[in-house]
Parts: structure tokens; sequence; C-alpha cells
């Protein structure tokens, strides 16, 4: 069955510097998404990237953040200089063009700023 | 989206069915109703979604009543594994945002 990777797996950072996570989303799909999970709270939606174009994007995804396509299988997310409560598990999504438009999630990359 | 309200927790044992209900009175016509398990430390695993009457997969069941005002999520004979948060999310998912609630976290005892 198809899945959505992550890499890295974890990474650790000192405050300020940038990070880039990875990510490669099933490869039929077309839309893409990033989420954050700070430990103990819930998934918050940051930016939804679809046609080579943000569509959507949350109150958290500020100048910070930017997304990007760089090929035909990687989606990224970049943090240019971290804060310390950018700590959190980062996820990706991806959907298709059905009309349900189904997210299915990768496993996470745990970012963690010192 | 719609707002969705679900239990915060529910306890089972193991071989039970539970039956997880959430609101969402907001429902507008073009919305789907999807649900997600997730266990620590992962990400939100596809389990189920529906747009009226009743689904069921290998996993799970979704009863969604005529008004779609609500929905419940039904696991069969849950075991141990099955202790997870279980989130419903009411809309139309694709470029949009999507917003998780708390979901109900669910813990399954022996």
């Amino acid at each position: 069955e198809p899945e959505v990777t992550q890499t890295p797996s974890h990474q650790v950072t000192q405050m300020g510097q940038e990070v880039i996570l990875r990510c490669v989303p099933i490869s039929n799909h077309l839309y893409f998404y990033w989420y954050r999970q700070i430990l103990g709270q819930k998934v918050e939606f940051l930016v939804s990237f679809y046609n080579n174009e943000i569509s959507e994007k949350s109150e958290i995804f500020d100048d910070q953040f930017s997304v990007e396509r760089p090929d035909g299988s990687n989606f990224t997310l970049k943090i240019r200089s971290t804060k310390l409560e950018d700590s959190a598990m980062y996820f990706c999504a991806s959907s298709g063009i059905v009309r349900e438009k189904t997210q299915y999630f990768g496993p996470g990359t745990r970012l963690l700023v010192l | 989206l719609a707002k969705t309200t679900q239990p915060i927790s529910m306890d089972s044992y193991e071989g039970q069915e539970v039956n997880i209900t959430c609101s969402h009175n907001n429902i507008a016509t073009n919305d789907y109703i999807t649900w997600y398990q997730q266990f620590p430390s992962q990400g939100p695993r596809f389990i189920i979604q529906g747009y009226k009457t009743k689904v069921t997969n290998e996993v799970a069941s979704l009863f969604i009543p005529a008004d779609r005002k609500s929905s419940t999520l039904s696991l069969p004979r849950v075991s141990l594994s099955d202790t997870a948060v279980y989130y419903c999310l009411v809309g139309d998912m694709g470029g949009f945002k999507t917003i998780f609630g708390a979901g109900t976290r669910l813990f399954v005892k022996a």
C-alpha cells in the first residue's frame, strides 16, 4: 500500500537555525499538507498546497515558514529561524483528486529546538 | 469546516464493541465525515469515511443518520491495540484548512 514518507524522523537544532523537513507524498496525489502537533496537544493545520501554490494556510504559518515542491516527488517545509516553540511533531499529508480527498499522513518528524 | 463535538475520553474492555459519537450540527451538503486514529508519536491514520447511511470496512463501521448532524464510529471487538485518540472531521478536506478537534481518547483495558 502506498505511504507518505518523511525525513528525518528526528531533528535537533539550535534556536535561530534553519531546518528543512522533507516529505514524499503518495505518487499520484496532487494535494499536499503540513500539520504540527505540540506534545500533548491536538493536530494543527499549517498549510495546504496544490498546483504549485499555497491554497490555504493557518495563522501559525507565518513568514518564518515556507513550503516547496522542488521536484516531482518531494514536498518540503522550511522553518527559517527556529524558535523554542517550534518544537513539535510535524506531519505531512497528501490526498488525491477524488471527490472525498481523504488525506493520508506520514509518520512525522520530531523537531526539537534547543 | 463544520465544528465537531466528541466525548473527551472513553474506556472499554477487550472484546467489547465501542461506539464513539460525533456531533456536527452545521454540516454542509458537500461535506464528508472522516474518522482518523492516532497512536502516540504517530501520524493520524485514516479509518473510515462516509457521506450518509452506513459504511463498513475491515476496521470499522460508520453510521450516519438521515439528517447527518451526527455520526457514530463503531469498532467491533476492540483489543488493547485499539487504545488511541479518535478524531472526527467533517468537511471537504481537499485544499482547505483542516481542523482537528481534541478527539476522543479511547482506553481499552484487559
